[in-house]
């Protein structure tokens, strides 16, 4: 079975400040990794997703996530956040079919 | 094009009635999932849908739950004799082909409330 953490349920973040979102993941087979993004009001879309190769994943809106395997993590970092990226933040894996979703991250930027 | 939509988008129920929740995936979009997300959790996966094939109903938390996408697009997730753990919202989501690596496109979700 696989399963998703996601260790700060809410991160505080003044705007213009570098944040991490952090994500770990535990699976007995390979997994594929994602993180979408639920802004107030909207439906999840997706941000950025690992399948292979290069570790370091670039994404949407200035967003990017690095893949360690070693760690079993898929963090998720931004240099530089703005008011617009007030949102939750959901990490997921799916070994081939469904897809299974952290509890998320509230990301609140402070102006 | 038109995104994925849900309908109704709150539902209101008295315990014991049954619901039906209706999801219009992206036309030509192969796979469809529903989720149950409980306030302030993540989705939880409960079916999945390749065409008109359930490929997996695992996470149906009981036997009054059941989804059906008779001709492979439009989906209907119903619940039985709700009960108020079922208070949740609903999500579907879409997506082009069968494999989970591809993108799904989300729904704005069912907001039920069963009292």
């Amino acid at each position: 079975a696989q399963s998703v953490t996601q260790l700060d349920s809410q991160v505080p973040v003044f705007e213009e400040a570098p944040v991490e979102l952090r994500c770990n993941y535990s699976s007995s087979v390979s997994v594929y990794l994602f993180w979408y993004v639920q802004y107030p009001n909207q439906g999840l879309q997706l941000l950025l997703k690992y399948l292979s190769g290069s570790t370091l994943v670039k994404g949407i809106n200035g967003f990017e996530a690095e893949f360690n395997k070693s760690q079993t993590s898929f963090h998720l970092r931004k240099p530089s956040v703005h008011i617009s990226d007030t949102a939750e933040y959901f990490c997921a894996v799916s070994p081939y079919d469904k897809v299974i979703f952290g509890p998320g991250t509230s990301l609140s930027v402070i102006p | 094009g038109a995104g994925v939509s849900q309908s109704p988008r709150y539902k209101v129920a008295k315990r014991g009635q049954d619901v039906a929740l209706r999801c219009d995936p992206i036309s030509g979009h192969v796979s469809l999932f529903w989720y149950q997300q409980a306030l302030g959790q993540g989705p939880e996966f409960l079916t999945y849908f390749q065409n008109e094939a359930q490929l997996d109903k695992s996470g149906l938390p009981s036997d009054r739950f059941f989804a059906e996408r008779p001709e492979g697009s439009v989906s209907t997730l119903k619940i039985q004799r709700t009960q108020q753990e079922d208070s949740a919202v609903y999500l579907c989501a879409s997506s082009l082909g069968s494999r989970s690596y591809n993108e799904q496109f989300f729904g704005p979700g069912t907001r039920l409330t069963v009292l």
